[in-house]
């Protein structure tokens, strides 16, 4: 059965920082892998996903990921935080012929003045 | 382009009565997804829709829960006698699918159900 984990419930990083979110999959075959955001009251916007090809993939709002096969990790990341990415992250895998998304817990991202 | 729409936006009902949430998907896309997130659970599956297959319940939790999709658009999630833990936000979502392959899927903003 496929599985996500975010490690991280919550993070806290100050404006301009640095940002990482991490995600472990589990899946059977190549995964299709995606990370979704979503604001209070909103719902989930793709900010990228990767199905094959180079494994660095760029997302909208400055986000990227890299697809490490050998770690099971498809994590975000992000140069320098900007208060509005304040927000619930959350990595999924599926997709392709395997339709059903499973998604982790999804990691609470916090950003301080 | 419109995105995919949801409602009501917020539904609040009385433990045992009915409820129907509503999905209109981006025109165009042929397959319709529910999901419900929930404290504690997170994101759950329900229900997966691909044109004119029968559908994928797999992920409906009993069978006080129901969905159809009227004229390969439109779906209808339909709860019978709620219940407390059916509170929740429910997602819709829609993709293409091509050749066997869905596409990335766009989610509405969902319905949030409280369940006195």
């Amino acid at each position: 059965a496929q599985s996500v984990t975010q490690p991280d419930i919550h993070i806290t990083v100050s404006e301009g920082a640095s940002l990482e979110l991490r995600c472990n999959y589990s899946y059977g075959a190549t995964p299709y892998l995606f990370w979704y955001v979503q604001s209070p009251g909103q719902g989930l916007q793709l900010l990228l996903k990767y199905f094959s090809g180079d494994t660095l993939v760029q997302g909208i709002k400055g986000f990227e990921a890299e697809f490490k096969r050998s770690q099971s990790s498809f994590n975000l990341r992000k140069p320098s935080v900007h208060w509005s990415d304040a927000a619930e992250y959350f990595c999924a895998v599926g997709g392709g012929s395997n339709y059903k998304l499973t998604f982790g817990k999804g990691t609470l991202l916090t950003v301080n003045p | 382009g419109a995105g995919v729409s949801q409602s009501p936006s917020n539904k609040v009902t009385e433990k045992g009565k009915d409820v129907e949430l509503r999905c209109d998907p981006i025109s165009g896309h042929t397959a319709l997804y529910w999901y419900r997130q929930s404290l504690g659970q997170g994101l759950e599956f329900l229900i997966y829709f691909q044109g004119n297959s029968a559908p994928d319940k797999s992920g409906l939790p009993s069978d006080r829960f129901s969905a159809e999709r009227t004229g390969g658009s439109v779906s209808t999630l339909t709860i019978q006698r709620t219940q407390q833990e059916d509170s929740a936000v429910y997602l819709c979502a829609s993709s293409l699918a091509l050749g066997g392959i869905v596409g990335e899927q766009f989610f509405g903003p969902g319905t949030r159900l409280t369940v006195l």
